[in-house]
């Protein structure tokens, strides 16, 4: 069985400010993970992807994300926020026996203030 | 279009009618993914479509649920007797089959039961 944990259901930050948001994984099987953004009303656009190549995967928008095997995390980093990063981001697991199913996070709704 | 389309994008009904909910994926994708967001929660699975495999329905969550797709094109989501607690926006997703492939996304269809 998988599962996603994000820890902070809201970040808020300032604009310029680094962008942290926190995801831990469960797998009992080597993962895939991945970082998708919903913008108000509308479906979830991919950010980034980890499987099993780099361990630091770039992404859009200028966002990145290391995955660590030994902590089980796979953590959203963005240098410099922008207004326009204001968003929910979800970070989903897939693998093991779930084929193709992605199990998500609760999300984090990020904010950013000028 | 080159995405993922979802019909309608919004759909109002009464409690214990029927409602039918369309997704057309993305040409050539072969993986089909319906997923329910309830209000202030992350992503649930609902059902997944490969090919000509028979469909994963673990995430369906009761027999009121039921999806059906034609070969490896339109896919229509029915729910029958409609409950309040049905209330959501229900995503389409597609990709290419493979679990290292991201998922594309629909805007989804948001369901409000009366």
């Amino acid at each position: 069985a998988q599962s996603v944990t994000q820890l902070g259901s809201h970040v808020s930050v300032s604009e310029g400010a680094l962008v942290l948001l926190r995801c831990n994984y469960s797998s009992s099987v080597p993962p895939y993970l991945f970082w998708y953004v919903q913008y108000p009303n509308q479906g979830l656009q991919l950010l980034l992807k980890y499987t099993s190549a780099a361990t630091l995967v770039k992404g859009i928008n200028g966002f990145e994300a290391e995955f660590k095997k030994s902590e089980t995390s796979f953590h959203l980093t963005k240098p410099s926020a922008h207004m326009s990063d204001a968003a929910e981001y979800f970070c989903a697991v897939s693998g093991g026996t779930s084929y193709g199913k992605l199990t998500f996070g609760q999300g984090t709704i990020l904010t950013v203030h000028p | 279009g080159a995405g993922v389309s979802q019909s309608p994008s919004n759909k109002v009904t009464e409690k214990g009618k029927d409602v039918e909910l369309r997704c057309d994926p993305i040409s050539g994708h072969t993986a089909l993914y319906w997923y329910r967001q309830r209000l202030g929660q992350g992503l649930e699975f609902l059902i997944y479509f490969q090919g000509n495999s028979a469909p994963d329905k673990s995430g369906l969550p009761s027999d009121r649920f039921s999806a059906e797709r034609t070969g490896e094109s339109v896919s229509t989501l029915t729910i029958q007797r409609t409950q309040q607690e049905d209330s959501a926006v229900y995503l389409c997703a597609s990709s290419l089959g493979d679990r290292t492939q991201p998922q594309h996304f629909g805007d989804g269809t948001r369901l409000s039961i009366l």
